[in-house]
């Protein structure tokens, strides 16, 4: 089945240490996108990427970073730069080729909380 | 500078009564998307509904119905005789249309968390 998959779900961060969370997509979709979801509030984008080897800093990049060597895969790492990490995070992929659907579609995310 | 609006933070609703979620956006661009998801206690965002800014036909998918209004700026989405599964968190969203390097950058409401009550 085609889909965005996000590990893991749930994820604990220590004091000063940098996690991973690991977005795959099979769509084929060109750009893969991070959000952030705090409690009550709607998503803000953190990065995004249009092609591999290729990735913009959203709204609130700082404190996260991401990689973009397969078009498959967007992980982001949540580092210890980033002092209020506790949130659901969101992968989204979408088509960017003419034609294609310009809707983004969403993994199941992952909540990080701080240890 | 482009912004969604959804002005109702909570409804809360008995099985089978209708309900509107307002959504009022603002955005400089003249060719632009927007979205309705929802998103349900498991977290996952569903996609419900594109609507392009050239087409202000109202839509209707069984029970959910959109009306877009570009004099208003707004996009109101309608559920008729609601059920108890249509209990989630709903976001309606702005995305810019652009060719050749699009971003295709949506921007969130903060949601309405409607509650149908059995």
């Amino acid at each position: 089945d085609g889909g965005i998959t996000q590990s893991p779900k749930y994820l604990f961060r220590k004091e000063g240490q940098n996690v991973t969370l690991s977005c795959e997509q099979n769509l084929n979709h060109d750009a893969m996108y991070w959000y952030r979801q705090d409690p009550g509030q709607g998503l803000r984008l953190i990065y995004y990427s249009q092609i591999v080897n290729d990735f913009q800093k959203g709204d609130i990049a700082e404190g996260y970073s991401v990689s973009r060597e397969k078009k498959e895969s967007f992980p982001l790492t949540v580092t210890s730069a980033q002092k209020n990490p506790t949130a659901f995070y969101l992968c989204a992929s979408t088509s960017t080729t003419s034609g294609g659907s310009p809707t983004q579609y969403f993994g199941p995310g992952t909540r990080l909380l701080v240890l | 500078a482009q912004k969604v609006t959804q002005a109702q933070t909570e409804i809360s609703v008995v099985e089978k009564e209708d309900v509107t979620l307002d959504c009022v956006y603002e955005t400089r661009d003249t060719t632009y998307y927007l979205f309705w998801y929802k998103q349900p206690p498991s977290g996952e965002l569903v996609f419900l509904i594109r609507r392009n800014s050239f087409d202000e036909q109202n839509e209707i998918s069984g029970r959910y119905s959109w009306n877009f209004q570009k004099s208003t700026s707004s996009f109101n989405f309608t559920i008729t005789a609601s059920q108890v599964v249509d209990s989630a968190v709903y976001f309606c969203a702005l995305s810019e249309i652009r060719y050749g390097g699009a971003t295709n950058k949506l921007i969130f409401g903060t949601g309405t968390l409607l509650a149908v009550q059995p």
